[in-house]
């Protein structure tokens, strides 16, 4: 069975300082990666996906991300992070057989200080 | 395109009610997702359609639930009698392909009192 976990529940950082967030998954064959953002208040919106290809994977408003499948990890980075970044991330994977269901991580609560 | 629609964007009601909830999904797109989001369980698969056959409700949480897709750009969720443990905030998703990412609507704030 497919599964996402997000080890941190809250990610703490100065404004300016890069960021990191993590995420690692389990899944039988080659999967998707996504990752999700989502304000107060409002749906999820996507960042960035990596599907093949390039290992680092560019996405919205600065964030990128990095497959590293040796360690079934697809951690989200950005180099300089903004108050306005603080918001909720999740990270999501799909597999490519046995159906197409999505399956979202728990979420880890990014806080960005002015 | 106005994105995905959801509605209403909030409902209240009294346990025992049906409730209906309703999703116009991004015109062109082939896949829709129902889910529901929780600080508890955080957020659940209910069931999603591809091109409007349902094709895993194994997250649906029980037969008070049901959900219908009778054309491209019309989904409903329906909780027939609801209970206090449904309340949360139910989003309605649509996508392009397996493999591409999903756009979400603004979510439905159900409260069952």
């Amino acid at each position: 069975a497919q599964s996402v976990a997000q080890p941190e529940d809250q990610v703490n950082v100065a404004e300016g300082n890069p960021l990191t967030v993590k995420c690692t998954y389990s899944v039988s064959g080659n999967p998707y990666l996504f990752w999700y953002v989502q304000y107060p208040n409002r749906g999820l919106q996507f960042l960035l996906k990596y599907i093949t290809g390039d290992n680092l994977v560019k996405g919205s408003y600065g964030f990128e991300a990095e497959f590293n499948k040796s360690q079934t990890s697809f951690h989200l980075k950005k180099p300089s992070a903004l108050v306005s970044d603080s918001a909720l991330y999740f990270c999501a994977v799909r597999a490519l057989t046995g159906g197409f269901k999505t399956i979202f991580g728990a979420g880890t609560r990014l806080f960005v200080k002015a | 395109d106005a994105g995905v629609i959801q509605s209403p964007r909030h409902e209240v009601t009294e346990m025992g009610q049906e409730v209906t909830l309703r999703c116009k999904p991004i015109s062109g797109h082939d896949y829709l997702f129902w889910y529901r989001q929780t600080m508890m369980r955080g957020l659940e698969l209910l069931i999603y359609f591809n091109n409007n056959v349902p094709i895993d409700d194994s997250g649906m949480p029980e037969d008070r639930f049901s959900a219908k897709m009778p054309n491209a750009s019309f989904s409903t969720l329906k909780i027939q009698p609801s209970e206090p443990r449904d309340s949360a905030v139910y989003f309605c998703a649509s996508s392009y392909l397996a493999s591409n990412e999903q756009f979400f609507g603004p979510g439905t704030r159900l409260t069952v009192l």
